[in-house]
């Protein structure tokens, strides 16, 4: 089954809405990072290992290991933050392999 | 200047055809990876590399292989392509531990007729 799954799919808001994505974990992990993928298709990271919670501009991580989730608060959204949004976890410890979710794909309107 | 590049861009081979699939990094990270992403889904790790000849497979790596003989550059083949290997490629590579931030390749397109 799916060890990673993020909600909801897909996400339309208006420009200024705030937005909360969400990411489990079917099994225990090491730690988590948040990708987000242009339209265009190419991919930023945006939070590693963000265990707590972690800020940076508008978006704010917040991650609770030992409970298996993260999510991923947008605020005041713009239509450049549309795309998708991925997140993966790091099942073992130390070997660096990621699993990731499926995406939330988010479209900001006028 | 932090970057990833992957050569080609856009490949179209016929079944049974060798493809090889070029990543470079000018960060002299030690981590680099070869992902897969298909329609509606996330990323699959199909390879990663700890360092230069130090290899390990991901989730997905039947059918491909991978070479990492200078630390900035890290190859995948596919030895006899399969029609359901049409999908977007990318590379990553990261510094070496699980705090650091992973830098993505532009992505390779590749259609197996």
């Amino acid at each position: 089954g799916q060890q990673v799954q993020q909600s909801p799919a897909s996400l339309v808001l208006q420009e200024g809405e705030n937005a909360e994505l969400q990411c489990n974990f079917s099994t225990s992990l090491n730690s988590m990072q948040w990708f987000y993928q242009r339209p265009e298709g190419s991919l930023v990271s945006l939070f590693y290992n963000p265990s707590g919670t972690k800020q940076s501009g508008r978006l704010t991580s917040t991650t609770v290991i030992k409970e298996r989730r993260s999510s991923l608060h947008i605020s005041s959204s713009q239509i450049t933050d549309s795309g998708t949004y991925l997140c993966a976890m790091e099942r073992d410890t130390g070997n660096y392999k990621y699993v990731f979710g499926a995406g939330t794909r988010l479209k900001v309107i006028a | 200047d932090m970057k990833v590049t992957q050569m080609p861009r856009y490949l179209i081979k016929r079944m049974g055809e060798n493809v090889l699939l070029e990543c470079g990094q000018d960060m002299s990270h030690e981590t680099m990876y070869w992902y897969r992403q298909d329609p509606g889904l996330g990323l699959q790790l199909i390879y990663i590399s700890y360092d230069v000849d130090s290899n390990s497979e991901g989730d997905i790596p039947k059918g491909y292989r991978v070479s990492r003989k200078k630390r900035e550059h890290f190859s995948l083949i596919l030895d006899s392509a399969k029609t359901n290997q049409t999908s977007v490629y990318f590379c990553a590579s990261s510094l070496l531990g699980t705090d650091y931030e992973q830098y993505f390749g532009p992505g390779t397109r590749l259609t197996v007729l």
